[in-house]
């Protein structure tokens, strides 16, 4: 199994306060990314990161953000939580090294109650 | 713009009887289509991958995908399902970028 381990695994938080997730792997991959699962939608592209420091966009970035400082870890956060960020939020990374077909490797995910 | 079409968000099937689920893409470059699955309380783990160079493509548990261009579709197989097969499975496509888009999922159930 690829080396990428996420935390908290669980958390219940309360509206209006700051979260945030890691996502740490060993791997040395370039790529990295997170997404949210919801039923009914099922994984959203939330941000993704291709190097130390460099981070894009995706499909459903509002209300979050994102660091990445070190190649091996890579954070989200929440700045002030709402009920909707409800989801379980999974961790990806890849090294990108044979092009745009590489495999995503995932974490074991992080699952949020906002309540 | 890409996007993944899985038809039936649930299907069931009898123990060794033959999986079929649906993955219809939209892209305007040629794709790179992936299934992966998820067990219950587990991240995504890949199935199999298409890159091009055969249209049908094995992957792992007995898997296989067969990409239809003049279909636009990749639907996974498998000859005999098992009970261990049950699961929610994503089809997923890349084109371009090193962002994949993924299907909403269809949990597959396998009756004894």
């Amino acid at each position: 199994d690829a080396g990428i381990t996420q935390s908290p695994r669980h958390k219940v938080t309360e509206t209006g306060t700051p979260v945030t997730l890691r996502c740490h792997q060993t791997e040395n991959h370039r790529y990295m990314y997170w997404y949210r699962q919801d039923p009914g939608h099922g994984l959203r592209l939330i941000h993704y990161s291709y190097g130390v420091k460099d981070t894009d966009k995706g499909e459903v970035s509002d209300g979050y953000s994102v660091s990445r400082s070190k190649t091996e870890d890579f954070l989200l956060t929440l700045e002030s939580a709402t009920s909707s960020q409800t989801s379980v939020y999974f961790c990806a990374i890849s090294d990108g090294a044979g092009g745009t077909y590489n495999e995503q490797f995932f974490g074991p995910g992080t699952r949020l109650t906002v309540l | 713009a890409q996007s993944v079409t899985q038809l039936g968000s649930h299907v069931s099937v009898s123990e060794g009887a033959l999986v079929l689920l649906r993955c219809n893409y939209s892209s305007s470059v040629p794709p790179y289509l992936f299934w992966y699955v998820q067990y219950p309380n587990q991240g995504l783990q890949l199935l199999l991958k298409y890159t091009s160079a055969a249209t049908l493509v094995k992957g792992i548990n007995g898997f296989e995908a067969e990409f239809k261009k003049s279909e636009t579709s990749f639907h996974l197989t498998k000859p005999s399902a098992h009970m261990s097969d049950a699961a929610e499975y994503f089809c997923a496509v890349s084109s371009g970028t090193y962002k994949y888009i993924f299907g909403t999922g269809t949990r597959l159930k396998v009756l004894a």
